[in-house]
């Protein structure tokens, strides 16, 4: 059974800049989390999509959006990029809506903004 | 959210001592569960604790989940180089599940 997928795992962006980041979940689970992870903050709720739906959503500004597809994937965009933005995104999926089962996270995409 | 607190924040050990990360709530659980990620990898699932007061084991490590619910603790026997990384802790049972999960105890194992 294939993993969570991330992509792309590494880039990096200018100030001012957007950024698409990809999450295919494991096969069969609909619910999928994103989270952003610094060194200083630990696991940062983003948000989470259940069903093309997103039904919790973190403490971010409007930059940060996201949404899902009929097939699960999900996508999620972060527009006019700050340095301070530059951080290890992760996706989780799960089979539950509101991540009350266990989380399968993928390897991330590391973003780096200059 | 559902928060949790994680401490301590950082922990180094000599390889062979005990290891033990607290995680505290300010309102009962319905669950918790617990992560951990090893340096330049990502979270995974380690184990899910439900009842309360319960303990289960996994060779060395032994999770707890407190009487009252509202917190629970990993510890760690003669820890090995291989126990090294960050230690998560994650609530679960409301609406919003394991969104939140807590700052990490992040380990570091000396030789």
């Amino acid at each position: 059974k294939a993993g969570v997928t991330q992509t792309p795992r590494y880039l990096i962006k200018t100030r001012g800049q957007q950024v698409t980041l990809s999450c295919s979940p494991i096969s069969g689970h609909r619910s999928v989390s994103w989270y952003q992870q610094t060194p200083g903050q630990g696991l940062q709720f983003l948000f989470e999509y259940f069903s093309e739906t997103q039904r919790n959503k973190g403490n971010f500004p409007g930059r940060f959006s996201g949404r899902q597809f009929s097939n699960s994937r999900s996508e999620m965009n972060v527009s006019t990029l700050e340095l301070g933005d530059s951080a290890l995104y992760l996706c989780a999926s799960s089979l539950a809506q509101g991540a009350n089962g266990e989380l399968f996270f993928g390897e991330g995409s590391r973003l780096t903004v200059l | 959210g559902q928060q949790v607190m994680q401490i301590p924040q950082y922990q180094h050990v000599q390889e062979g001592e005990d290891f033990t990360t607290y995680c505290n709530s300010s309102t009962t659980l319905s669950n918790i569960q617990w992560y951990k990620q090893r340096p330049g990898g990502h979270p995974v699932f380690l184990i899910q604790l439900v009842k309360s007061g319960e303990v289960k084991k996994q060779k060395r490590l032994t999770f707890q989940f407190g009487e009252a619910k509202k917190n629970s603790s990993l510890h760690i026997t003669a820890t090995q180089t291989t126990d090294v990384g960050t230690y998560f802790c994650a609530p679960g049972g409301s609406t919003l599940g394991r969104l939140y999960f807590g700052r990490g105890t992040q380990l570091t194992v000396w030789p």
